[in-house]
């Protein structure tokens, strides 16, 4: 079955750094990866995806890229912020046609932004 | 998105009880599935709800333990069986309304003495 592994576990940058997540999975039929951030109680919210037929997606402050030869994917962060500390899951799924298929979750990332 | 809400968000249980936790979803859904996350852990996928038939479990969780309904592509309901103490973990559901995007509940924050 599907395996992703994540780094790093933990991740602390400076206010206006850059942030990088990096996710690697098994499954070669997988096709579609999002990323969930999930703040201290709350519920994991997904910030942004990425399907195989696509090599990067930019949403503001937020980017991910999808490498499908060497299967991995990862999740960039620019000019951070305090609000953007919080627990980051990637994600991986091989949905076929219109079907939809499981979520097999990285194990998180840690990520704190020093003011 | 979908707005989706479970109840209840929390309860402490004794050993060897029962609980059904309930997910309501605005709209109508394909498919619902249920998670558990024990503290500081990511995200374990312990059954996908199907409407109409029986949920399909993942390896380590059986249908005796985590029985699930799905009478509609609404709703969907998860019971945690004869609770021990390594039962204690936060239960999520999640919807996926189209094509593999799924959304959240709150969570139900489950301890058991």
């Amino acid at each position: 079955g599907e395996n992703v592994e994540q780094h790093p576990s933990t991740l602390s940058v400076q206010e206006g750094d850059s942030a990088v997540i990096k996710c690697t999975y098994s499954d070669s039929a997988s096709n579609y990866f999002p990323w969930y951030k999930q703040e201290l109680g709350k519920r994991p919210q997904l910030i942004i995806d990425i399907r195989s037929n696509v090599g990067e997606k930019k949403d503001q402050r937020i980017a991910v890229t999808l490498n499908k030869t060497a299967k991995h994917f990862s999740l960039h962060i620019t000019e951070t912020q305090p609000e953007d500390s919080a627990v980051y899951f990637c994600a991986a799924s091989s949905g076929i046609g219109d079907s939809s298929y499981k979520l097999i979750f990285g194990s998180g990332t840690r990520l704190l932004v020093r003011p | 998105s979908a707005v989706i809400s479970q109840k209840p968000s929390r309860d402490i249980c004794q050993r060897g009880t029962s609980l059904t936790i309930q997910c309501q979803v605005d709209s109508q859904v394909t498919m619902m599935f249920w998670y558990r996350q024990q503290p500081g852990q990511s995200l374990t996928l312990i059954a996908t709800a199907n409407q109409g038939s029986e949920a399909t479990y993942e390896s380590g969780f059986v249908i005796d333990k985590f029985p699930i309904s799905r009478p509609n592509l609404t709703f969907s309901t998860l019971t945690v069986s004869n609770m021990s103490p390594e039962d204690s973990s936060i239960y999520l559901c999640s919807a996926e309304r189209s094509t593999d995007t799924q959304y959240f509940g709150p969570g139900t924050r489950l301890t058991v003495l």
